[in-house]
């Protein structure tokens, strides 16, 4: 059974930087590309980032570009999210996400999500 | 970016009513259109992808249609645990974008 499991949310000042992480079990995680979307409580969902299968290629939101990297280690199942200069509208719940095969971006398995709060 | 436009963005229902959610796409996207389920305080939940294949374990009164621009979401018989609200999401190009749901209540 294929589990995510986010952790490192937290509240954090404006300007500030957090590191997500997800620890994937229940599937070959080195085959598959991994994807970060986040929600609004309330709000609807907003993409935020992809990661290929072995990390070669990464993409983002222009929301977010410049100021989030993300990155995976497949010998750990894991991947991450390092969110710098971090600003009150980046306060969401932030979801591991993955695709269904390859890079598709059919998403079928999510985490629970795991909150980020920016606030003074 | 392609806009995804979702219709109605809330609906009441009765259990055993026929609904239908619409979904529609600021330019042609094939068939890279997947649609989720997200009940409250839950992960969303993938029910079709590519416009009309049915995720596995999802019950069969819920079907997928279209290609282009215009897709649709059908619940045949709406259950007491379809109450939710569901996302249509494009698949076709970065950046991925959802619709902005579509919230089904109990009438």
């Amino acid at each position: 059974e294929v589990h995510l499991v986010e952790s490192g949310g937290a509240v954090v000042q404006p300007g500030g930087s957090l590191r997500l992480s997800c620890a994937a079990s229940g599937f070959t995680f080195p085959d598959y590309g991994m994807q970060w979307v986040r929600q609004v409580p309330g709000k609807g969902l907003e993409w935020v980032s992809l990661i290929s299968w072995d990390g070669g290629s990464t993409y983002y939101a222009d929301s977010v570009k410049g100021r989030f990297t993300v990155s995976r280690d497949n010998s750990k199942n894991s991947v991450y999210l390092q969110m710098n200069s971090l600003r009150a509208e980046d306060t969401a719940l932030y979801y591991c996400v993955k695709d269904r095969g390859g890079s598709s971006s059919i998403l079928d398995y999510w985490g629970q999500g795991t909150l980020v709060i920016v606030s003074s | 970016d392609i806009q995804m436009t979702q219709s109605p963005s809330s609906l009441s229902a009765s259990v055993g009513d026929r609904v239908t959610i619409t979904c529609r796409a600021s330019q042609s996207i094939g068939t890279f259109l997947n649609w989720y389920q997200q009940k409250p305080g839950k992960a969303p939940k993938l029910l079709i992808y590519a416009a009309l294949s049915l995720e596995s374990g999802v019950p069969s009164r819920f079907s997928g249609s279209g290609s282009g621009t215009d897709f649709t979401l059908t619940i045949s018989s709406l259950q007491p645990e379809d109450f939710a609200t569901y996302y249509c999401q494009q698949s076709y190009s970065s950046p991925l974008t959802f619709g902005g749901g579509t919230m089904v209540e109990i009438k």
